[in-house]
């Protein structure tokens, strides 16, 4: 079945910039999304489709796509983005989905 | 404002049944897919099932196949789980979601316990 990988955790300072990778075979011919999850807490959605940002979502939280690897960048980071984040993708064989394993975003 | 609740979550023994509701508001319900969405304790999350906007498509996990059914009733804007032969690795938060490809946006969440 398909698999999205992602680093266990990233830890940055504050200010700093953090970079999230998701990789997967597919990722080229699918849109990639991504999520942040704070404990005890549903998901959100912080970047859709490779790199838009919905409406809410501060302008610190982009996205890019290169090949079979997606990254979400987080510029400037604060202590309030000490999360776990996620990313997500169609199923590149049925109308199912897929995510990643999550990574855990670790503000120092 | 766009709203999803679940219901029906609780303890079960393992083998047993359950069946989680979601309701939904706030947009047209039957212009869109829905999912089920899960998280075990400390885990990451799991896509479970989805449903065609007119339930005609139903796709599912391989983990549930056979024992998970998703329905939904397009004229009470809600959606629906069937857990049959429930196992200790069903433990988890279900979320019902909204699916455009994407999951915006998400529903507080139902816990299920399998454990005798």
């Amino acid at each position: 079945s398909y698999e999205l990988t992602q680093p266990p955790s990233v830890s940055v300072s504050p200010g700093q910039t953090a970079r999230i990778t998701c990789s997967g075979d597919a990722l080229p011919n699918q849109y990639a999304y991504w999520y942040q999850q704070k404990p005890g807490q549903a998901p959100v959605l912080v970047i859709s489709k490779d790199s838009e940002r919905p409406s809410g979502i501060p302008e610190r939280f982009s996205g890019s796509s290169a090949g079979t690897t997606v990254t979400l960048i987080i510029s400037g980071v604060q202590a309030e983005d000490e999360a776990d984040y996620y990313c997500q993708s169609p199923d590149s064989n049925s109308n199912g989905r897929v995510f990643g394993g999550g990574t855990k975003l670790t503000v120092l | 404002e766009v709203q999803l609740v679940e219901s029906g979550g609780g303890l079960v023994q393992p083998g047993g049944s359950l069946r989680l509701s979601c309701a939904v508001s706030g947009f047209t319900f039957n212009y869109y897919w829905m999912s089920w969405v899960r998280q075990a304790p400390g885990k990451g999350l799991e896509w479970v099932a989805n449903i065609k906007k007119d339930g005609s498509e139903r796709n599912y996990v391989d983990s549930v196949k056979g024992r998970f059914t998703i329905s939904r009733d397009n004229a009470k804007n809600s959606v629906f789980l069937q857990m049959n032969s429930l196992r200790a690795e069903d433990t988890a938060v279900y979320y019902c979601v909204r699916d455009a490809g994407w999951f915006d946006p998400w529903g507080q969440g139902t816990l299920v316990t399998v454990a005798s």
